[in-house]
């Protein structure tokens, strides 16, 4: 089945610093990912869509400007948490769609993001 | 306003027992519509889908999910859960994005 790889798997920053998280799509090309944001326990919230080329479209309630998106090429997207606080912790997970009937979705491996 | 409902939290099955999941939707057209599970720490693995034709689908490691229009619901179901089935199951629907259930955690015991 299709692939979806998230690097790197976990991470830990400095409060204030940046930090890269990348979703490749492995054996096909993803014209739009999702990037999602899942606490303990709980369901995914999806943050942004990413759209190759063109800018993301985000959520209600998701700061632009703290969470860059880029979907610079169809097989890339990378998720930059800026200037990273504590409360940014949490486990976030990429997706890709595939443009089969019903337009799977599969998801990256999710990256475990600690601020120190 | 589409949304999909998980209303048991949890789910307890001893091993060997037949397993239902519980899923219900609310959207406009037809539905296409997904289950997830999800292992501690990882991703989501897709387990199967409902685009069109027969209400029922067969998936990956031996489940199945019934599509009921009537009822606007999509069960997850196994004849004989294992162990290894206890994880976090999340349906879903996709209207262009993935619109998630609240995630029913599935214990299967020994």
């Amino acid at each position: 089945g299709a692939v979806v790889s998230q690097h790197p798997s976990r991470v830990i920053c400095k409060s204030g610093t940046s930090v890269k998280i990348e979703c490749r799509s492995l054996d096909f090309q993803a014209t739009t990912m999702f990037w999602y944001r899942q606490f303990p326990k709980q369901s995914l919230m999806l943050m942004a869509t990413s759209n190759e080329g063109s800018k993301a479209t985000y959520e209600q309630g998701v700061e632009k400007d703290k969470f860059l998106i880029n979907h610079a090429s169809l097989t890339l997207s990378t998720l930059t948490v800026t200037s990273a606080h504590p409360e940014d912790s949490s486990f976030y997970i990429c997706s890709a769609s595939i443009p089969d009937s019903g337009n799977t979705i599969y998801f990256g491996e999710g990256s475990w993001l600690t601020v120190v | 306003a589409q949304s999909v409902a998980q209303p048991e939290d949890q789910v307890n099955v001893a091993e060997g027992n037949p397993l239902t999941v519980k899923c219900t939707y609310s959207v406009s057209g037809n539905p296409y519509l997904f289950w997830y599970v999800q292992y501690p720490n990882r991703g989501l693995q897709f387990l199967l889908k409902y685009i069109t034709g027969d209400n029922l689908v067969k998936g990956s490691y031996g489940f199945e999910a019934e599509f009921n229009k009537s009822q606007t619901s999509f069960h997850l179901k196994k004849p004989s859960a294992l162990v290894s089935d206890s994880a976090l199951y999340f349906c879903a629907v996709n209207t262009g994005k993935l619109i998630f259930g609240q995630g029913t955690t599935l214990q299967v015991k020994p």
